[in-house]
């Protein structure tokens, strides 16, 4: 079953806000990764953090990982209407064996 | 480069017909992967390859069969389609670093 869980499952915001979503695991990480999927395409990776980083930024993108907490939070600054997309989180854990495991996804609007 | 590449792009079978997804990949990757999605949901693992010769099952593996070709090539059979088969399947690819995964554009099957 899939052991990330994203927040919130849908957001809408204005052109230009920024948009924060948020991923949870379960246990010890390697890395967690952020994808984008566009409507019917495939994913495309954005950024990835490691288990010793903090926080990592990618240029309007900014995650932050708290491995105390077991979460992830994906920052996206000066919205646009392209980044309108689903956001998946995936954990490589420990033990995962070459897996990586999905979150459910964000899905973001930004509104013009 | 191509990247990863996926054949068809749809697909409509009928209750028990069977057929095959092809994938393929130029990035000498080593591990490749099988996922399916469905509406609204995230992606869940069906089968991986770890390495040339090698097969794994994921999470739903049942009704499906794989085939490791070469280091390139990476199909997924369904031997007696269902309904429930109906799905957007996504081929992925991940190099020895074990960062990133490469998606296909992927292939959507309805079963009727």
């Amino acid at each position: 079953s899939q052991q990330g869980e994203e927040d919130p499952q849908a957001l809408s915001i204005q052109e230009g806000e920024n948009a924060t979503m948020n991923c949870s695991y379960k246990t010890s990480i390697n890395n967690l990764q952020w994808y984008r999927q566009n409507s019917g395409r495939g994913l495309v990776h954005l950024i990835l953090i490691r288990s010793n980083e903090r926080e990592k930024h990618s240029g309007r993108l900014r995650v932050t990982l708290d491995t105390s907490k077991k979460s992830s939070s994906l920052l996206i600054t000066a919205s646009r209407a392209a980044d309108t997309a689903s956001y998946f989180c995936a954990t490589d854990y420990r033990d995962s064996n070459y897996q990586l495991i999905w979150g459910a996804g964000t899905k973001l609007i930004i509104k013009p | 480069n191509a990247g990863v590449t996926q054949t068809p792009k749809f697909q409509v079978l009928k209750t028990g017909q069977s057929m095959t997804l092809q994938c393929a990949q130029d990035m000498n990757h080593n591990s490749m992967y099988w996922y399916r999605q469905d509406p609204g949901m995230g992606l869940r693992l069906i089968y991986y390859s770890a390495s040339e010769g090698t097969t794994d099952k994921g999470e739903v593996p049942n009704g499906y069969n794989v085939s490791r070709l070469n280091k390139r090539e990476f199909s997924l059979r369904l031997e007696s389609a269902a309904p429930s088969q109906t799905s957007v399947y996504f081929c992925a690819s991940r190099g020895l670093a074990l960062d990133e995964q490469y998606f296909g554009p992927g292939t959507r099957l309805t079963v009727t």
